[in-house]
């Protein structure tokens, strides 16, 4: 099946740093990736979708000038935690759609990225 | 909104035990329901899934059957094994604006001992 490659797997960064994940489609092409955050014992959530070449679209809630997206080509997008803060400490995960198919198939994760901010 | 509602766990079975893993939906429309597999250090993995009420998604001897008139879909394995510990999620997909994404559970992490 398809893969989506999550990169970095962990990292542990400084209050006041900023940090990039990045997500690639690996044998598909996705003009549309999608970002959540899963907090300790509760669901993954929904912060946005990323549309490749236009701006991405965020969820309710979630700061657009924090969680900087960027998906520039059809393998990759790119989340970047700006000015870190404990409170960012979570962990994140992408996933894809094989394009032109329906929302009823499935969805390719990646294999998420846990962010510690000390 | 739509939202998924999942037993929390973690939830401790001795091998070849029998596996319940509750979850329950609310959602405008007719959504399509997912049963999401996590392993230790590892992405998430479509274990099964169902489209329609009444279908039955099946995989690895992993079942659960689409229920709209109690708004369910419960995960069931009749005899597990250690290498079924895992996170497993129960899904839907988001079709409100045309949106193509998952609104999850919060996830049961289930521990098979020998």
């Amino acid at each position: 099946g398809a893969v989506v490659s999550q990169h970095p797997s962990r990292v542990i960064c400084k209050s006041g740093t900023s940090v990039k994940i990045e997500c690639r489609s690996l044998d598909f092409q996705a003009t549309t990736m999608f970002w959540y955050r899963q907090f300790p014992k509760q669901s993954l959530m929904l912060m946005a979708t990323s549309n490749e070449g236009s701006k991405a679209t965020y969820e309710q809630g979630v700061e657009k000038d924090k969680f900087l997206i960027n998906h520039a080509s059809l393998t990759l997008s790119t989340l970047t935690v700006t000015s870190a803060h404990p409170e960012d400490s979570s962990f994140y995960i992408c996933s894809a759609r094989d394009p032109g198919t329906g929302i009823r198939t499935e969805a390719f994760f990646g294999q998420g990225t846990r962010l510690t901010v000390v | 909104g739509n939202s998924v509602t999942q037993m929390e766990g973690p939830v401790t079975l001795s091998e070849e035990a029998f596996l319940t893993i509750n979850c329950t939906y609310t959602a405008t429309g007719y959504p399509s329901l997912f049963w999401y597999v996590q392993y230790p250090g590892e992405g998430l993995q479509l274990l099964l899934k169902a489209t329609k009420a009444d279908d039955k998604g099946s995989n690895k001897g992993f079942e659960a059957t689409y229920r709209k008139e109690t708004t369910s879909f419960h995960l069931e394995k009749g005899s597990v094994q250690v290498s079924d510990s895992a996170v497993y999620f129960c899904a839907l997909s988001d079709q409100s604006r045309g949106r193509r994404a998952l609104t999850f559970g919060s996830g049961t992490r289930l521990q098979v001992q020998p």
